[in-house]
């Protein structure tokens, strides 16, 4: 049980375009999931976390005008990069909150902008 | 701000070895996971701990919250080249909503 899946596993756009990213829990019910960014060997930055039905909350420093997240389902909640540039080149990762204490993660999107 | 620190921030060892990984805060948890994460995959919950005091054991890998609940250590027993990976601690505030992400430790088992 507590499957995330995410697709794309890997994506490259053109600077300029925008691309989306889509998470979803296969077994449970998510109302909350969570989108996170990973550089190279580092830990995972939070972006913004998504709530089924409402506006996603965005941490400090997050465009939310340019990482768009929409949470429409229990079981589905995707991220599109708006006008990409290659400094958004990133490993995008997805989780859903499992019971009381866990989150359970996607595989992971590789995005190459170039 | 809630911020954990582990450390090493790399460890390389050769296979067979015993390794201890730290997380520390200065922040009270009221539970803590770790995760593995291999190169181009998402993490992968090892386990939870939530009392102070606790020790888990997941076969050669034994987990052990801070009685105070401010810190966690992650000891693996003769180290495996499988055991290579992205080793993550991270904090909860008692519920699945934002957990706290350690720096990481990259670890490296050589054969």
């Amino acid at each position: 049980g507590a499957v995330v899946s995410q697709h794309p596993s890997w994506v490259i756009c053109k600077s300029g375009t925008s691309v989306k990213i889509e998470c979803r829990s296969l077994d449970f019910q998510a109302t909350t999931m969570f989108w996170y960014r990973q550089f190279p060997k580092q830990s995972l930055m939070l972006m913004a976390t998504s709530n089924e039905g409402s506006k996603a909350t965005y941490e400090q420093g997050v465009e939310k005008d340019k990482f768009l997240i929409n949470h429409a389902s229990l079981t589905l909640s995707t991220l599109t990069v708006t006008s990409a540039h290659p400094e958004d080149s990133s490993f995008y990762i997805c989780s859903a909150a499992g019971t009381d204490y866990e989150q359970y993660f996607g595989p992971g999107t590789r995005l190459t902008v170039t | 701000t809630q911020l954990l620190e582990q450390s090493p921030q790399f460890l390389s060892i050769q296979e067979g070895e015993n390794l201890t990984v730290y997380c520390n805060s200065s922040s009270v948890f009221s539970s803590l996971q770790w995760y593995r994460q291999e190169p181009g995959e998402g993490p992968v919950l090892l386990v939870t701990v939530v009392t102070g005091g606790e020790v888990k054991k997941l076969k050669r890998l034994t987990f052990q919250f801070g009685d105070a609940r401010k810190d966690s250590s992650l000891h693996i027993t003769a180290a495996q080249t499988g055991d290579t990976g992205l080793y993550l601690c991270a904090g909860g505030p008692g519920s699945a909503r934002q957990l706290t992400f350690g720096s990481g430790t990259q670890l490296t088992v050589l054969p």
